[in-house]
């Protein structure tokens, strides 16, 4: 099983530039989400999805976007990149609510720099 | 809104000895998930344990086991005869059993940087 698939797992990008990080599980899971993770401050999350075409805010939502067009798929969309948003990434997913132990399976994470 | 707090920074043990790291949560809810995750080195996460809130009986997983307080709404973790793999970053998390909105996501502590001298 490949799992949760983050793609790229190092980018360095310039102030202003936009971008995609990628993010594609095999699972058959509805709820998948995007976390950051700073030193000292654990993973706050982004964006979630509790499936197809549902999306909502997290912690720290400015400066993302995201979609959810189909069910194995949730792309991370930085706008306008800011050095506040250099970090590493983390996207998760698990079964729905109703189901399973609650686990969330992770990707390797995305390691991001803005200069 | 729940809230998870680790309250140790960084930890140290010596090999085959025993550590416990801690954590503590906030939540009005009866009904949840707690978790601790591994963070190595290499970035990825792993999950060491799980804990069902309604389960009275401890989890246990190999060399890690837990003492979940649901009444102190404390949920440590123990790891015995610690081996220099245990090196790692770990996180405490929450998580709702509920079913609407935003109680699906999963709430973080700060983590623990655990080291192990040999």
């Amino acid at each position: 099983n490949a799992g949760v698939t983050q793609t790229p797992k190092f980018q360095v990008l310039k102030t202003g530039q936009s971008m995609t990080l990628q993010c594609a599980q095999d699972m058959n899971h509805e709820y998948m989400s995007w976390y950051r993770q700073d030193p000292g401050m654990g993973l706050r999350l982004i964006h979630y999805s509790v499936g197809a075409g549902i999306t909502d805010q997290g912690e720290v939502p400015n400066g993302y976007n995201v979609s959810r067009s189909t069910t194995e798929d949730f792309p991370l969309r930085l706008l306008s990149a800011a050095p506040s948003q250099t970090s590493v990434y983390f996207c998760a997913s698990s079964f729905d609510l109703f189901k399973g132990s609650r686990e969330l399976f992770f990707g390797e994470g995305s390691r991001l720099t803005v200069l | 809104a729940q809230t998870v707090t680790q309250s140790q920074p960084e930890m140290s043990v010596q090999e085959a000895e025993t550590v416990t790291l801690s954590c503590t949560y906030d939540t009005s809810e009866s009904d949840y998930y707690l978790f601790w995750y591994k963070q190595p080195p290499s970035r990825q996460m792993i999950l060491v344990i799980r804990q069902e809130a309604y389960k009275q009986q401890n989890a246990t997983e190999n060399r890690f086991s837990v003492n979940f307080q649901k009444a102190a709404k404390s949920f440590s973790l123990k790891i015995s005869d610690s081996q220099l793999g245990d090196a790692a970053m770990y996180f405490c998390a929450y998580r709702s059993a509920g079913s609407g909105g935003s109680q699906g996501n999963l709430i973080f502590g700060k983590g623990t940087k655990l080291s192990v001298k040999p």
